[in-house]
């Protein structure tokens, strides 16, 4: 048990829905970082916060938009889906910056599948 | 920008055989890397990572890797590997930034 809680597990919706996935990083983590895993692109890098801010950005597409809480949750909205987002969305978090510590704890996933 | 790349989508290999996964890397400065190993049905967990200091690193489960600079590689090897060691292996290269950028994954498939 790596300490991070995502639900959903799983997730079945329709496209042009719109979901909220959910991340609680392990206790005292700083850093929230979300992924996308699919079977042709692999995981791509989706966004990282850093106690509440926007520290880096990857191939997030402008449907999609997260953010951190004062609590340190986070939160992955998905909107206006289609059928090429249906995907494992992985998030993960660590104590600092990763380039401090290196090591990323990840949760088990959220599975989203868009029919 | 980093990118990673894993030759080798699937690796098949028999029990107690040793085993290397392939990984090379593309940056322009200084870099971190990591290898990072998916079981069926889980997120991923850290193997082994290296931030500086000796070139082969050791991690768990008796993984290592070694950082070649000039070929800019990071293969992972085990010298005899278990059913156990059935999973998907990700190698991840940051630009020592917030980002950490993953490779497309290698299956490992152990052979009985």
């Amino acid at each position: 048990d790596s300490g991070v809680t995502q639900t959903p597990k799983h997730l079945i919706t329709a496209t042009g829905q719109r979901v909220t996935l959910r991340c609680s990083p392990r206790s005292g983590d700083l850093s929230v970082y979300w992924y996308q895993q699919s079977l042709d692109q692999g995981l791509q890098f989706l966004i990282q916060y850093y106690n509440g801010e926007e520290r880096a950005k990857g191939n997030i597409l402008e449907r999609f938009s997260a953010q951190q809480f004062p609590d340190l949750h986070s939160e992955l909205n998905l909107s206006s889906l289609e059928l090429g987002d249906s995907a494992l969305y992985f998030c993960a978090s660590s104590d600092g910056l990763a380039m401090n510590t290196g090591e990323l704890f990840f949760g088990e996933g959220s599975r989203l599948t868009v029919l | 920008a980093q990118s990673v790349t894993q030759l080798d989508s699937q690796v098949p290999v028999f029990e107690e055989a040793p085993v290397e996964l392939r990984c090379n890397y593309s940056s322009s400065v200084s870099v971190y890397l990591f290898w990072y190993v998916q079981y069926p049905n889980q997120g991923l967990q850290l193997l082994l990572k290296y931030l500086s200091g000796s070139t082969l690193v050791k991690g768990i489960n008796g993984f290592e890797a070694e950082f070649n600079k000039s070929q800019t590689s990071f293969h992972l090897r085990k010298p005899s590997v278990h059913i156990s060691d059935t999973a998907e292996y990700f190698c991840a290269v940051s630009e020592q930034d917030d980002k950490i950028i993953f490779g497309k994954g290698t299956r490992l498939h152990i052979l009985p």
